[in-house]
């Protein structure tokens, strides 16, 4: 079965601090797995995906295929990064996501 | 550039009742997708709608219907509304094809109660 395993509900670090919101999945198959996310009162946005092997807003995500994860990490913190974030997985070469149930992440000051 | 837009952003009906969702997607999108997003989950797919003709379902009963207009518009119908189908309903536009794969660009999305 194809699924996707957030299994924080609410992160909350101090700012500064190292953040990662774990994201596991199941696919038989070469999946291509993505983070989202949602600021207050904004829409739903792609924040990274693991095939640009890029940083967004000092964000990485590796792909390990041996453990099926995908997390996002932060190494330093910021306010602005409070938000909901979503693991996302395309079955290869699809716009048909299939989203985990979300880990909100909360920065204090 | 216009973004995705949906209508209406809430409205309220009754058990039985039919709704209709619209959605206009991004410009030069010409693909359309539908989540439902029901209260402390995550989106989950309900179908796609490519160049006017469905292009994948989700795990969604058949009084789930959409179309896709030639402009790539498109409507979300459901029919015999359950208490259940009370949940925020998103659309999604994508390019298409293997340039955009996995990048969706989301509505603010309808909020559907049902009592």
């Amino acid at each position: 079965a194809q699924r996707v395993t957030q299994p924080e509900k609410l992160l909350s670090v101090f700012k500064g601090a190292p953040v990662e919101l774990k994201c596991n999945y199941s696919y038989s198959g070469s999946p291509e797995l993505f983070w989202y996310v949602q600021y207050s009162r904004q829409r739903l946005q792609l924040l990274l995906r693991h095939i640009s092997r890029e940083s967004i807003k000092g964000f990485t995500a590796d792909l390990n295929k041996g453990e099926t994860s995908f997390h996002l990490k932060k190494p330093f913190a910021q306010e602005e990064d409070s938000a909901m974030y979503y693991c996302a997985l395309s079955p290869y070469n699809t716009d048909k996501l299939i989203f985990g149930t979300g880990t909100r992440l909360q920065v204090f000051p | 550039e216009t973004g995705v837009t949906q209508s209406p952003t809430h409205l309220i009906k009754t058990r039985g009742q039919q709704v209709t969702l619209r959605c206009s997607s991004q410009s030069g999108h010409n693909t359309v997708s539908w989540y439902q997003q029901a209260l402390g989950q995550g989106p989950q797919f309900i179908f796609q709608y490519y160049r006017e003709e469905e292009n994948g379902r989700g795990n969604f009963p058949p009084r789930f219907s959409g179309l896709q207009f030639p402009n790539y518009s498109s409507e979300l119908n459901v029919n015999a509304l359950e208490l259940d189908d009370s949940a925020l309903y998103l659309c999604a536009s994508s390019l298409g094809g293997l340039a955009g794969a996995g990048e969706l660009f989301f509505g603010e999305g309808s909020r559907l109660t049902v009592l």
